[in-house]
């Protein structure tokens, strides 16, 4: 059974700062996906990565993928406050399309 | 941007009564799935959909569960028979095909059973 665990699950951190949030996964992966859900919204697709070594870029956000590893990254540089949000990772592996998704991390933003 | 439409926002009913949930995907997308997201929780697969036909189902899916697509634009989800446990928040999603890189997820049906 494919498992996905995101850390930390919770994250507080003042504008400006860098940070990263961790998602790993037990099984090889087809693709990844990062979204983002505001509270009492829908997900919002971020990045889909389908290769090793895959790296996406969009604003303050950046989301890298290491299958060997079995390891994605979302780098968040020099955060603002509309960063706030929860942010999941998803896995989609053995030929299924279908993300299996992380508990999701937390993060709020601090002026 | 196209998006996924899902009616209603909000859902109270009462536990044992069956509820339905409705999805109207994009257009000219071929697969259709249900996920749920229970409060803080994580977002879990229930069932996808395409060809008119169930493609695969989580444990979650159980026979309280149906989907149909009963007019060729609106997707439904039916619970029959309500549980306390089933209160959450419903998200249907679509896709044109499998190979596409997006996933597009609707705005969600929150359903509280009391």
């Amino acid at each position: 059974e494919l498992k996905v665990e995101q850390n930390p699950l919770f994250l507080s951190m003042q504008e400006g700062k860098n940070y990263t949030i961790y998602c790993n996964y037990s099984t090889t992966s087809d693709r990844l996906y990062w979204y983002r859900q505001d509270p009492g919204k829908s997900l919002e697709s971020l990045f889909v990565l389908l290769s090793n070594g895959a790296v996406k870029q969009e604003g303050r956000l950046m989301a890298s993928l290491d299958t060997k590893a079995r390891l994605s990254t979302l780098h968040i540089t020099a955060a603002v406050h509309d960063l706030s949000a929860t942010y999941f990772c998803a896995v989609a592996s053995g030929g299924s399309y279908i993300p299996t998704f992380g508990r999701g991390t937390s993060l709020i933003v601090h002026p | 941007e196209p998006e996924v439409t899902q009616t209603p926002s909000h859902q109270v009913t009462q536990m044992g009564q069956e509820v339905i949930l409705r999805c109207v995907p994009i257009s000219n997308h071929l697969y259709f799935y249900w996920y749920r997201q229970i409060l803080g929780q994580k977002v879990e697969f229930l069932v996808s959909f395409y060809n008119n036909e169930i493609s695969e189902k989580s444990e979650i899916f159980d026979d309280q569960f149906s989907v149909e697509r009963p007019d060729g634009s609106n997707f439904t989800l039916k619970i029959r028979s309500t549980k306390l446990e089933d209160s959450a928040m419903y998200f249907c999603a679509s896709i044109t095909d499998r190979t596409n890189e997006k996933l597009f997820f609707g705005s969600g049906t929150q359903l509280s059973v009391l």
